[in-house]
């Protein structure tokens, strides 16, 4: 059974201070993998990694791959309130031609003024 | 604003009834994906369309059932309902069947009483 497994479950920091979000998995046929951002409803998209070593950045958010270890790093530097919310790890799969999202449970995050 | 929308957003219902939910995908995108998210189970990914035909099934019970239409719009049908399935229902979708960067609609929050 695919597993996508977040740590740690609830963070709370201080605005300004850095994060490390992290995510790892244990599924076959993977694909990619994909951060989302969740706060009072929908899920946001933020980034899909592919190949390992290569660091994708918007912003203050940044995140990397690495498929030998099978995990994935989210880091988040000079917090602010309104990065507040779950941070959801998923990683797609191959189903077919289709490609199915197996979801984290995901990271609470509380950035406190 | 994702481009994808939902309705209703909020249904209350009992037990043993039928609700249906409907989802529009973002303009252009031909994959529309159903998830249930409840705080015990995080996000499921539950069925997927392609441009009218099922691509690939997850963790969907069959008392559920969903459909894509010609339009593309889908509805996903939840029947003889019971209290454990009290939660969002989200609606995604991708431009092509392999996606895998999904856009997430607002949700549809159930509560079956």
């Amino acid at each position: 059974e695919d597993k996508v497994v977040q740590s740690p479950l609830s963070l709370v920091v201080h605005e300004g201070d850095t994060v490390t979000l992290n995510c790892s998995y244990e599924v076959t046929n993977f694909r990619s993998l994909l951060w989302y951002k969740q706060e009072k409803k929908a899920p946001t998209f933020l980034f899909m990694l592919t190949s390992s070593g290569i660091e994708k950045k918007s912003g203050r958010l940044s995140s990397i791959l690495d498929k030998k270890e099978l995990f994935s790093i989210l880091n988040i530097t000079a917090t602010q309130t309104g990065d507040s919310a779950v941070y959801l790890c998923a990683v797609a799969v191959s189903a077919g031609s289709a490609r199915q999202l197996t979801f984290g449970s995901g990271t609470q995050l509380t950035v406190l003024p | 604003d994702s481009g994808v929308t939902q309705t209703p957003k909020h249904l209350i219902t009992a037990t043993g009834q039928r609700v249906t939910l409907r989802c529009s995908p973002r303009s252009g995108d031909l994959s529309v994906y159903w998830y249930q998210q409840s705080l015990d189970q995080g996000l499921q990914f539950l069925i997927q369309y392609y441009n009218g035909e099922e691509r690939a099934k997850g963790n969907i019970l069959e008392r559920f059932s969903a459909q894509q239409f010609p339009d593309l719009h889908s509805e996903l049908n939840l029947s003889s309902l019971e209290l454990g399935d009290s939660a969002l229902y989200f609606c995604a979708s991708s431009v092509g069947q392999g996606g895998p960067e999904q856009y997430f609609g607002p949700g549809t929050r159930l509560t079956v009483t």
